[in-house]
């Protein structure tokens, strides 16, 4: 199993160009989730999918859109890039997080995005 | 709503050194808590879990007790290595939601 994939692992862009950030699983999870990290600040949850078709904002959500349309994929929109938007972005997927049945969340390699 | 505080880094040790990272927790009901790794370039590994209270998570040496009393759940190693070297993340998860809030992760550097 490739495990949790992202890509690109770099990119930069310019304050109002938009991107899609690729994220994919081959473990059929059910749950996906988006974090965004910064310096001193751990990850903070963007955007969430408990399963395809639906899906859910985090703390985070403004200036970002996904959609999860099969198990496997679950890919982040950036819309029109802002400089506060410069950051590390990974994915993240398990099989289930509902209530106290917790399974391991496998994080990708993460994405470096640059917005000048 | 929830947090997660820990100590700020980078921590740095020699070898064999004996580590402690502290974590405090905010958290309604209870919560289960985690430690991540972050090694260089790499994305976040679950180095261990505590679901319930007096739990002790342990793994690859590390090791680390769900304390409700003092909302705690500090890391500890009793000799670190060189390949300890990385950024560690506590964590948490409410019973009642079904995402992780971390704390803003603790950078070790070990030296020979």
């Amino acid at each position: 199993n490739a495990g949790v994939t992202q890509t690109p692992k770099f990119q930069v862009l310019k304050t109002g160009q938009s991107m899609t950030l690729q994220c994919a699983q081959d473990m059929n999870h059910e749950y996906m989730s988006w974090y965004r990290q910064d310096p001193g600040m751990g990850l903070r949850l963007i955007h969430y999918s408990v399963g395809a078709g639906i899906t859910d904002q985090g703390e985070v959500p403004n200036g970002y859109n996904v959609s999860r349309s099969t198990t496997e994929d679950f890919p982040l929109r950036l819309l029109s890039a802002a400089p506060s938007q410069t950051s590390v972005y990974f994915c993240a997927s398990s099989y289930s997080i509902v209530g106290s049945s917790y399974n391991e969340q496998f994080f990708g390699p993460g994405t470096r995005l640059t917005v000048l | 709503g929830d947090s997660v505080t820990q100590m700020e880094g980078p921590v740095t040790l020699s070898e064999e050194a004996f580590l402690t990272i502290n974590c405090t927790y905010t958290a309604t009901g209870y919560p289960s808590l985690f430690w991540y790794v972050q090694y260089p370039g790499e994305g976040l590994q679950l180095l261990l879990k505590a679901t319930k209270a007096d739990d002790k998570g342990s793994n690859k040496g590390f090791e680390a007790t769900y304390r409700k009393e003092t909302t705690s759940f500090h890391l500890e190693k009793g000799s670190v290595q060189v390949s300890d070297s990385a950024v560690y993340f506590c964590a948490l998860m409410s019973n009642a939601g079904n995402m992780l809030t971390f704390g803003g992760g603790t950078r070790l550097m070990v030296k020979p």
